[in-house]
């Protein structure tokens, strides 16, 4: 079975911390993604890359940043984290177009 | 307004019952439907995959889309407690190249009481 660990599953930060969510899957997937999820508002993708060090923005990018330095490996990085951030973080990967294998997500509060 | 429209719910339903879970959308452009279930506490996993109009069923699971009237169903038959969860829909076009550009529905939670 697929496997996508997202290394915390709750994280409490201050505003203005420089905030890191790892993930790593084990399926050798070419694509992965970092989701946001909040009541009423759904997933929205943040950042996904297709390949080693390739990122692409997602449809909310302000305020993140990534990066894929190994290709299990995708990392999501909050420069300086706001009270707007606090959220549910999900990390996926996928070989094929539509079937998203998620973490079981980061609760991330910034205080 | 939103690309897809999906009722937040919360849905109760007793244990055995027929469940119609269901999304609107917008973009006449979508052709892959999807319906994804997640958890407590965990992340989305992928549930009934369609293309463009008809059905597909899959044991207790029916997935219906309607595109003439862009309007997608997940029916599940005889709910079992076991079936609570939220329920997202995710929908994308057939020009997109990679699923970046799967758009989902806000989520509905089930409760199948016993």
């Amino acid at each position: 079975d697929v496997k996508v660990t997202q290394s915390s599953r709750y994280l409490v930060k201050r505003t203005g911390e420089k905030v890191f969510l790892e993930c790593v899957q084990d399926m050798d997937h070419e694509n992965m993604f970092w989701y946001r999820q909040d009541p009423g508002l759904g997933l929205r993708l943040i950042y996904f890359s297709y390949d080693v060090k390739m990122k692409e923005k997602g449809d909310i990018p302000e305020g993140y940043s990534v990066s894929r330095e190994k290709k299990e490996r995708f990392s999501l990085i909050l420069e300086s984290a706001s009270t707007n951030q606090t959220s549910m973080y999900l990390c996926a990967s996928t070989k094929v177009q539509e079937k998203l294998f998620f973490g079981s997500g980061t609760q991330l509060s910034v205080l | 307004q939103k690309e897809v429209e999906q009722d937040p719910g919360p849905l109760s339903v007793p244990e055995g019952a027929i469940v119609s879970l269901n999304c609107t959308y917008s973009n006449s452009a979508f052709q892959y439907f999807m319906w994804y279930r997640q958890y407590s506490r965990k992340g989305p996993e992928l549930l009934m995959y369609t293309y463009s109009s008809g059905n597909k069923e899959d044991g207790r699971f029916t997935a219906q889309v309607d595109k003439s009237s862009k309007y997608i169903s997940l029916f599940i038959r005889d709910s079992q407690p076991s079936d609570s969860a939220t329920y997202l829909c995710a929908m994308r076009g057939i020009s997109s190249g990679s699923a970046r550009q799967l758009t989902f529905g806000s989520g509905t939670q089930l409760t199948v009481l016993p």
